[in-house]
């Protein structure tokens, strides 16, 4: 079945030390997205690939960056993590963008915890 | 800019009973509107959406949602629920112009008991 992955499920990193979380999809679509999403509150956009083209949403935090190598690919960098971005990080992807009615394909999320 | 409420942040229903679950969205121009769900631990998965046409909208899983227009709305209702439909339900809304950015509300809390 064509799917989002996310690699790994869980991740633990501790204040400070840099990690990367991991999204491949088998959809073969343009658009891969980033959201952060903590407990109780709605998933928000980070930012977003259009093939390879990057947009980076206005309020997220220099500490996020994000690089596609490929079309397949998408990876989530926190720099230095603070205690405050512990929470669930869900990729996802789309075909195209400005489409009518687009729908987005969700991934089932990495949860970071940071000590 | 789109924004998205839903006002009941749990709803607790019995198995077999209806449900309704409300959104209310903000938007200048017609909205694309969009139902996730969300098992614990799990990503979204799309119920349904409505970009244009028929304001009743199937989606999967028995689930329905009108759109009104009058009342800046889209429920999502189902005629009876299930145990396995315990999970957080998302409302989104997305612009109809260039890039589509989804909107989401702070999600309903589903309970199901016995």
């Amino acid at each position: 079945d064509a799917m989002v992955i996310q690699n790994p499920r869980y991740q633990v990193t501790q204040f400070g030390k840099p990690v990367t979380l991991s999204c491949s999809q088998t959809l073969n679509h343009n658009v891969m997205y980033w959201y952060q999403q903590k407990s109780s509150q709605a998933p928000k956009l980070l930012f977003h690939y259009y093939d390879k083209d990057f947009n980076n949403e206005a309020d997220t935090p220099d500490n996020f960056q994000s690089r596609r190598p490929n079309t397949s690919f998408c990876f989530l960098d926190i720099r230095s993590p603070g205690l405050g971005d512990a929470a669930m990080y869900l990729c996802a992807t789309s075909r195209d963008i400005g489409r009518k009615g687009e729908t987005q394909y969700f991934g089932p999320g990495t949860r970071l915890l940071v000590l | 800019a789109q924004s998205v409420t839903q006002p009941d942040i749990h709803i607790t229903v019995s198995e077999g009973a209806s449900l309704e679950l409300r959104c209310n969205y903000s938007y200048g121009a017609t909205p694309y509107l969009f139902w996730y769900v969300q098992s614990p631990g799990q990503g979204l998965q799309l119920l349904l959406k409505y970009f244009s046409g028929d304001t009743l909208v199937q989606g999967i899983k028995g689930f329905e949602a009108e759109f009104k227009r009058s009342q800046s709305s889209f429920n999502l209702r189902k005629p009876s629920v299930h145990w396995s439909d315990a999970a957080e339900y998302f409302c989104a809304v997305g612009a109809n112009t260039g890039f589509q950015k989804l909107v989401f509300g702070t999600g309903t809390r589903l309970l199901v008991s016995p």
